[in-house]
């Protein structure tokens, strides 16, 4: 069975603080792993998806990278708009099969 | 560009009631995919549709069911419904594996 882990639960910076979300999986077969911000009531959001270990993606203050075992988002100079829960996902190999498997989240506070 | 559109975004019913949760994917996309979130929860599978036809199932009770249509919108159908059921109902489109995009989801409140 897929499994997703997050940590920390939550995370409070200063701004301009920077730092790093952990998320470490087991799949069979990894296809893709995903990261999507997520606000309050409202649909996650596409940031970045991660094939292969060693492929890092960056997008603005946010960089994701991967390993066989886990991923890690870092939040450079992080501002009070990236206050959000990050959510971490997986998607397995198999054909027709592209159901994602979540983590529970890290929620990020960024304080002015 | 276009996204996900789900209705309607809010719903109240009473416990024992039937509702039904539509979803248009994004044009071309050709899988269809829904997710229960409930307070404080991740998103968690329900089913998928492959073209029309379902490709997965998750953790969806058998009072639910769910079809894809010709024009590729879904429908989500909840019967007999339980104050358990009250969460974030969300619907995501893809192409093949690609594109993987959510809706803002239905806030379904059961009373």
């Amino acid at each position: 069975e897929d499994q997703v882990t997050q940590s920390p639960e939550a995370l409070r910076l200063q701004e301009g603080e920077s730092s790093s979300l952990n998320c470490s999986y087991t799949v069979s077969g990894l296809r893709g792993l995903f990261w999507y911000r997520q606000d309050p009531g409202k649909g996650p959001e596409f940031l970045f998806t991660l094939y292969s270990a060693g492929e890092e993606k960056e997008k603005e203050r946010l960089k994701a990278t991967l390993t066989k075992k886990e991923s890690f988002l870092h939040i450079t100079a992080p501002k009070p708009e990236d206050s959000a829960t990050y959510l971490c996902a997986v998607q397995a190999g198999g054909y027709s099969n592209y159901k994602l498997t979540f983590g529970k989240g890290t929620l990020l506070t960024v304080n002015p | 560009a276009a996204g996900v559109i789900q209705s309607p975004r809010h719903l109240i019913k009473e416990k024992r009631e039937t509702a039904t949760l539509k979803c248009y994917p994004i044009p071309r996309h050709d899988t269809v995919y829904w997710y229960q979130q409930g307070p404080g929860q991740d998103p968690q599978f329900l089913i998928s549709f492959y073209e029309k036809m379902q490709s997965d199932k998750g953790s969806i009770p058998d009072r639910f069911s769910a079809q894809q249509f010709s024009d590729y919108h879904s429908e989500l159908n909840m019967s007999s419904l339980e104050l358990g059921d009250s969460a974030l109902y969300f619907c995501a489109s893809s192409l093949q594996a690609d594109g993987y995009t959510f809706g803002s989801g239905t806030r379904l409140t059961v009373v």
